[in-house]
């Protein structure tokens, strides 16, 4: 049984720029949740996903947007990329609100 | 607004020395408190959930249990493969919109030397 996949595996863009990042759930699982990791903290939440609709936001501009498809897996989106953007994404899947799977992150640089 | 904070930041122990990791916690109704294990560079694994004050749960060298206002993680003999970043987390069960976010704290950084 496959967990939580992620992809790309380590990103680096410039100052001004998009990303995507992807993820797919945990087989059975229905809700995807987004974090954002800067080093040596512990993950923020940044939006969950349930259904293919946004069900609760974090404290992130308008800027990080996402997306689930109808087999469950999910996509990030930041624009207008800033340094401090840089960190491991992470995405965890769950069954509603049941105990969350983490995959192994997407590492992003911005320089 | 929900708020984890762990200590201490890092602990270093000895193979077999025993020791214990605290986290204190403030959340307006806690439907669930979450133990992970975090190595360099990858994604937090899932070690325990407790729901209610008194719970433990056990995994190997592994305990964790709850308060009211507090969950400890007690590492019994630990090895060096136990070095690791431990993360624990909070799911408020108050009503409207907190649907299932986990709010972390800093975590514990563990290292268990030979």
């Amino acid at each position: 049984d496959a967990g939580v996949t992620q992809s790309p595996t380590h990103l680096i863009k410039t100052r001004g720029q998009q990303v995507t990042l992807r993820c797919s759930p945990k087989s059975g699982h229905d809700t995807v949740s987004w974090y954002q990791q800067a080093l040596g903290q512990g993950p923020q939440f940044i939006f969950q996903y349930y259904e293919e609709e946004e069900r609760q936001r974090g404290n992130f501009p308008d800027r990080f947007s996402g997306h689930q498809f109808p087999n469950y897996s999910s996509e990030l989106n930041v624009n207008a990329l800033l340094l401090g953007d840089s960190a491991l994404y992470l995405c965890a899947s769950s069954s509603g609100r049941d105990t969350q799977y983490f995959g192994p992150g997407t590492r992003l640089t911005v320089l | 607004e929900d708020q984890v904070t762990q200590s201490p930041e890092a602990l270093r122990l000895q193979e077999g020395e025993s020791s214990s990791l605290n986290c204190s916690y403030t959340v307006s109704g806690l439907r669930g408190l979450f133990w992970y294990r975090q190595d360099p560079g990858k994604g937090p694994e899932f070690l325990f959930t407790l729901y209610s004050a008194g719970e433990e749960k056990e995994k190997e060298r592994l305990k964790a249990t709850l308060t009211k206002k507090e969950s400890f993680l007690h590492i019994t003999a630990p090895k060096p493969e136990d070095s690791a970043t431990y993360l624990c987390a909070v799911q408020s069960n108050a009503g409207g919109t907190s649907y299932g976010k986990l709010t972390f704290g800093q975590g514990t950084i563990l290292t268990v030397h030979p």
